[in-house]
């Protein structure tokens, strides 16, 4: 099965900084690329995903790469303010109604 | 749209007990999961359904059962429950374009 690694664990940024998150990914099959943020005590929010037709997609701060024949994707955030504080999972799935995978977080904090 | 609820949102068992978790969406979503997350190990999936009466396994299935009687409800049980099964518990739902979550379910098994 699809097995995601994530790195690193643990990120401290001092604000207005940029932050860069990386993942892997094993199955080539995979083609669905999305990231959750999850704040203290809530759920994880997805905040951006990429597709394997895209090299890259951005949403105003943050930002998504892949690169499919290395099989590894990114999450940028540029900018960064103190609610950019929180975990983060990357995820991978063959799309449709496959099931994701999720990488295992990271705790972004940010310094001000 | 409350997206995706769950209830209760605390409880605490005593070991051999059991208990059933509610998730409710209202996005008309066919595609349902429950997740455990522990410290340090994500998000790990338990069972997940993906379409109204169907059931299927996920990561860590053992210990747990489901059902999926509607559409906008997805059940988790424990019928003998573990202190291994303390953890923190999310249910999400997608249309398959990215996964919704629930806002979690603390349970804790003495």
């Amino acid at each position: 099965g699809e097995n995601v690694e994530q790195h690193p664990s643990t990120l401290s940024v001092q604000e207005g900084d940029s932050a860069v998150i990386k993942c892997t990914y094993s199955d080539s099959a995979s083609n669905y690329f999305p990231w959750y943020k999850q704040e203290l005590g809530k759920g994880p929010q997805l905040i951006i995903d990429i597709r394997s037709n895209v090299g890259e997609k951005k949403d105003q701060r943050i930002a998504v790469t892949l690169n499919k024949t290395a099989k590894h994707f990114s999450l940028h955030i540029t900018e960064t303010q103190p609610e950019d504080s929180a975990v983060y999972f990357c995820a991978a799935s063959k799309g449709g109604n496959e099931k994701l995978t999720f990488g295992t977080g990271t705790r972004l904090t940010i310094i001000p | 749209n409350a997206g995706v609820t769950q209830t209760p949102k605390f409880r605490v068992l005593k070991t051999g007990q059991s208990m059933t978790l509610l998730c409710a969406q209202d996005m008309n979503h066919e595609y349902m999961y429950w997740y455990r997350q522990d410290p340090g190990m994500g998000l790990r999936l338990i069972h997940y359904s993906v379409g109204e009466g169907t059931t299927a396994k996920g990561e860590v299935p053992d210990g747990y059962n489901v059902s999926r009687l509607k559409k906008q409800n997805f059940l988790l049980g424990l019928e003998s429950a573990a202190p291994s099964q303390t953890s923190v518990y999310f249910c999400a739902s997608s249309d398959g374009q990215g996964e919704f979550f629930g806002p979690g379910t603390r349970l804790t098994v003495l």
